[in-house]
């Protein structure tokens, strides 16, 4: 069954670096754009980035200059690089896989818990 | 970026019951709108996509409507693992943004 495992959470202390991974599989992953978004803890959600099939890339606002996303098809794993983080990117971390020509997320992971504090 | 409003915030229904829930864009997406669940300590699940489609193995108690700006969920028949929190996610244009959610909760 399709599956997504978020890793490389924990806690880190403010303007440091922090990369999470997550391991895909169940499917040709390599066919399909794919997701980070957020939660901070008791609030709403938040996109993060995508990367597409082809390479391409977007951001959420608050994430452009400081975070970068990547995928390596052949580990059939995607990345999320964070840089230069601050204590409101304190969030639970999920990815989740393009569904239906880009019309919602299927399916989510289970996330990966990020801390940021001094 | 594109404000997704979804009211009420709370609502407070008893099982059986019809829950309406809305989404209002802050300018046109046409119908490109999904709607997930998420329970407590759960990932979001995807309900709805384009509005009006429902995704793979969720039940037909769950309905989406809705173009422009303005958008319906319905939940026919409230089941007790129906109560959560929904929201509702736009895809017209960069970035992706999320409504802050309505809390369907036992009255």
């Amino acid at each position: 069954q399709v599956q997504l495992v978020e890793s490389g959470g924990g806690v880190v202390q403010p303007g440091r670096s922090l990369r999470l991974s997550c391991a895909a599989s169940g499917f040709t992953f390599s066919s399909y754009s794919m997701h980070w978004a957020r939660q901070a803890p008791g609030k709403g959600l938040e996109w993060v980035a995508v990367m597409s099939y082809d390479g391409s890339k977007e951001y959420g606002d608050s994430m452009k200059g400081r975070f970068t996303i990547s995928r390596d098809n052949s580990k059939n794993t995607l990345y999320l690089q964070m840089n230069s983080l601050r204590v409101e990117d304190t969030a639970m971390y999920y990815c989740a896989r393009d569904a239906y020509g880009g019309n919602g997320f299927d399916p989510w992971g289970q996330g990966t818990l990020v801390t940021v504090s001094s | 970026e594109i404000v997704l409003t979804q009211s009420p915030a709370t609502l407070s229904l008893s099982p059986g019951e019809r829950a309406t829930l809305s989404c209002r864009a802050s300018q046109s997406i046409s119908s490109y709108l999904a709607w997930y669940q998420q329970k407590p300590g759960q990932a979001p699940r995807l309900l709805i996509y384009d509005a009006s489609y429902r995704a793979t193995g969720i039940p037909a108690r769950f309905s989406g409507s809705g173009s422009g700006t303005d958008f319906t969920l319905t939940i026919s028949n409230l089941e007790p693992e129906d109560f959560a929190v929904y929201f509702c996610q736009q895809r017209s244009n960069w970035p992706l943004t999320f409504g802050g959610g309505t809390n369907v909760e036992i009255k």
